[in-house]
């Protein structure tokens, strides 16, 4: 049984770049959260998607976008890369209703934006 | 709103000393869940525990203990007997059941194990 996957591992960016980042959930979850974490600090909610909608956002600026596929799997956009930008980026998936309950994490993917 | 405070940023002990971390948490909730989650060096948060709002009984797996009292909001984490393989930064968080399904974590404690 799979675990939750996230692609790439590392990414160097410039910035003013765009940048997408993938995640394909555990086999039998239908939500994805996605959570920033800066250097030092602990992971911050950006936003979870369930049936392709976005269903909560954190506080995080509209350069931050996402997208759910069909098959659960999502994709987090972030446009105009500050250096502040710079983190690891994970993913969470559970199932709908039980995201409060229980969600399991991928290894991350780390950004860094120069 | 939900707040976790884990006060303790770095604990540096010396093998087999027992250690515990700290985690204060606030929220207007009376139905909420809190965890326990490790991140070693290599990134992934490693589940460790949930315990929900209604279930003050301490627990204990292996050399790991919790005790979650609702009277001081805190929910503190002992290691018994550490070990180097401990060394991780450990992070508490709150999520309310029922709500919003985000989880929010504290700042988290890096815990070294010297050996």
């Amino acid at each position: 049984d799979a675990g939750v996957t996230q692609s790439p591992t590392h990414l160097i960016k410039t910035r003013g770049q765009q940048v997408t980042l993938r995640c394909s959930p555990k086999s039998g979850h239908d939500t994805v959260s996605w959570y920033q974490q800066a250097l030092g600090q602990g992971p911050q909610f950006i936003f979870q998607y369930y049936e392709e909608e976005e269903r909560q956002r954190g506080n995080f600026p509209d350069r931050f976008s996402g997208h759910q596929f069909p098959n659960y799997s999502s994709e987090l956009n972030v446009n105009a890369l500050l250096l502040g930008d710079s983190a690891l980026y994970l993913c969470a998936s559970s199932l709908q209703g039980r995201s409060s309950y229980e969600q399991y994490f991928g290894p991350g993917t780390r950004l860094t934006v120069t | 709103a939900q707040k976790v405070t884990q006060a303790q940023t770095e604990i540096s002990v010396v093998e087999k000393e027992d250690v515990t971390l700290d985690c204060v948490y606030e929220t207007r909730d009376t139905t909420y869940y809190l965890f326990w989650y490790k991140q070693p060096p290599s990134g992934e948060l490693v589940f460790l525990i949930r315990r929900n709002s209604f279930d003050e009984q301490n627990e204990i797996s292996g050399r790991y203990s919790w005790n979650f009292q609702k009277s001081t909001s805190s929910f503190n984490f002992t290691i018994t007997a550490s070990q180097v393989v401990d060394s991780a930064v450990y992070f508490c968080a709150l999520s309310e059941a029922g709500g919003s399904e985000k989880l929010v974590f504290g700042k988290g404690t890096k815990l070294t194990v010297n050996p």
